[in-house]
């Protein structure tokens, strides 16, 4: 079974402070896919990062980069010098090489004070 | 341009009426889907479009019906709801389907009411 866990229910911080988001997922398949999204306030998910399990390069965006180790099967997120637009939902999700489900963890809720 | 376009943005329905739930993309994506998301929770899968033929349907109760007149355009029939079916609903839509490398699109979603 596929299962994605985001163990942090909730975080605020100050505005420029750093933030790292974790995510643990379980599978037992070798190829699969796993992802970020973000859901500000509007509702809407924002479709931030998708990672294969055959790529365990890090990756940055801006203020945005991830850690993908599969050793410790762990995909976490990392806003640096966080801003107040980031407070929003943060969701990572797990997606197998067959099929169209995404099976999302919990979801941090991400508080940016100023 | 990854734009999925919902409608309306909000819906308040009585429990007896009939509405329904549109939503767009013309991206040229194969496989649309709905998914209901509660408050505080993650989003839930309901049905999945591949290529206009419905491909997943996740034990959803009778009174959702989705269709899929084409490729850009999904549909949720919504029929004599319950007060706990309210909720947001979201619609996605994905260059892939079934298998390989792709993501998942949302739009805005719908904020439905069943008073």
């Amino acid at each position: 079974a596929q299962k994605v866990t985001q163990a942090q229910t909730e975080i605020s911080v100050v505005e420029k402070e750093d933030v790292t988001l974790d995510c643990v997922y379980e599978t037992r398949d070798t190829t699969y896919y796993l992802f970020w999204y973000k859901q500000p306030p509007s509702g809407e998910l924002v479709f931030l990062i998708r990672r294969n399990s055959f790529d365990e390069q890090n990756e940055i965006s801006g203020r945005y980069s991830w850690n993908f180790q599969k050793s410790t099967s762990s995909f976490n997120f990392t806003i640096t010098a966080s801003q107040v637009v980031d407070s929003a939902v943060y969701f990572c999700a797990l997606r197998r090489e067959y099929g169209n489900k995404l099976v999302f963890g919990a979801g941090t809720i991400l508080r940016v004070k100023s | 341009d990854t734009e999925v376009t919902q409608t309306p943005k909000h819906l308040v329905m009585g429990m007896t009426n009939k509405k329904s739930l549109k939503c767009e993309q013309h991206m040229g994506h194969r496989a649309m889907y709905w998914y209901k998301q509660k408050a505080k929770k993650p989003p839930e899968l309901m049905f999945v479009y591949s290529y206009e033929k419905l491909s997943i349907n996740e034990s959803v109760p009778s009174r959702f019906s989705p269709e899929c007149p084409n490729s850009s355009l999904l549909n949720l029939h919504l029929h004599a709801l319950q007060p706990e079916d309210s909720a947001l609903y979201l619609c996605a839509s994905s260059p892939g389907q079934g298998i390989g490398a792709y993501e998942q699109y949302f739009g805005p979603g719908t904020r439905l009411t069943v008073t």
